[in-house]
């Protein structure tokens, strides 16, 4: 079984540019959380989704937003980058609530 | 905040030793969940202990849990130069769906 995939692996934007990161599932799960990952702030939620509805939010900025597509496939979109946005952007897939969450590798986001 | 608390911030032991690390949270959970993380890449999943087990064993890991006191411990038994990255504990607060509440992470290294 194919694990979590997330595409792009790097990405350098300029302050004021927008940017999409993609991430494919575990085949078969439906639930699709985002972290933010700073050396300053640790792992934080961004947010989680369900059957291509948003279950879960973390306390961002409506700068940062998402969607879950019928396959399961998530993005999730940064608008108007700033240098803080610079972090690496976790997806993570579950089978069903409250069990183990499977994580891609992850996007290296860098914001010059 | 939330947030787990792991101790201690850092661990420097000698291959073959025992490696404890631990994690306190502060609201009731459904469960609690370790993570490792090797050089900034995604997170693996370790272990998940429910809020009404006491114990876990997977291997050469241990996984302790005690609600009266919101706190867990991880031991890693005879461990080895691999097991040096970031160790993460995780908390799923209950009525969070998928979300996990991570701690700032625990630094291990083992000296060969």
């Amino acid at each position: 079984k194919a694990g979590v995939t997330q595409t792009p692996r790097y990405l350098i934007k300029t302050r004021g540019q927008q940017v999409t990161l993609s991430c494919s599932p575990i085949s078969g799960h439906r639930s699709v959380s985002w972290y933010q990952q700073t050396p300053g702030q640790g792992l934080q939620f961004l947010f989680e989704y369900f059957s291509e509805t948003q279950r879960n939010k973390g306390n961002f900025p409506g700068r940062f937003s998402g969607r879950q597509f019928s396959n399961s496939r998530s993005e999730m979109n940064v608008s108007t980058l700033e240098l803080g946005d610079s972090a690496l952007y976790l997806c993570a897939s579950t089978a069903q609530v409250n069990t183990e969450a499977f994580f891609g590798q992850g996007t290296r986001l860098t914001v010059v | 905040s939330q947030q787990g608390e792991e101790d201690p911030q850092a661990l420097s032991i000698q291959e073959g030793e025992n490696a404890t690390m631990n994690c306190s949270y502060k609201t009731s959970i459904n469960n609690l969940q370790w993570y490792r993380q090797n050089s900034g890449r995604g997170l693996v999943h370790l272990i998940l202990i429910r809020s009404n087990e006491r114990e876990k064993h997977s291997g050469r890991l241990r996984v302790t849990l005690d609600t009266s006191k919101k706190s867990s411990s991880l031991l890693i038994t005879a461990s080895r130069a691999a097991d040096t990255a970031s160790y993460f504990c995780a908390t799923v607060f209950t009525g969070a769906n998928s979300k996990l509440t991570f701690g700032k992470g625990i630094t291990l290294s083992v000296r060969p």
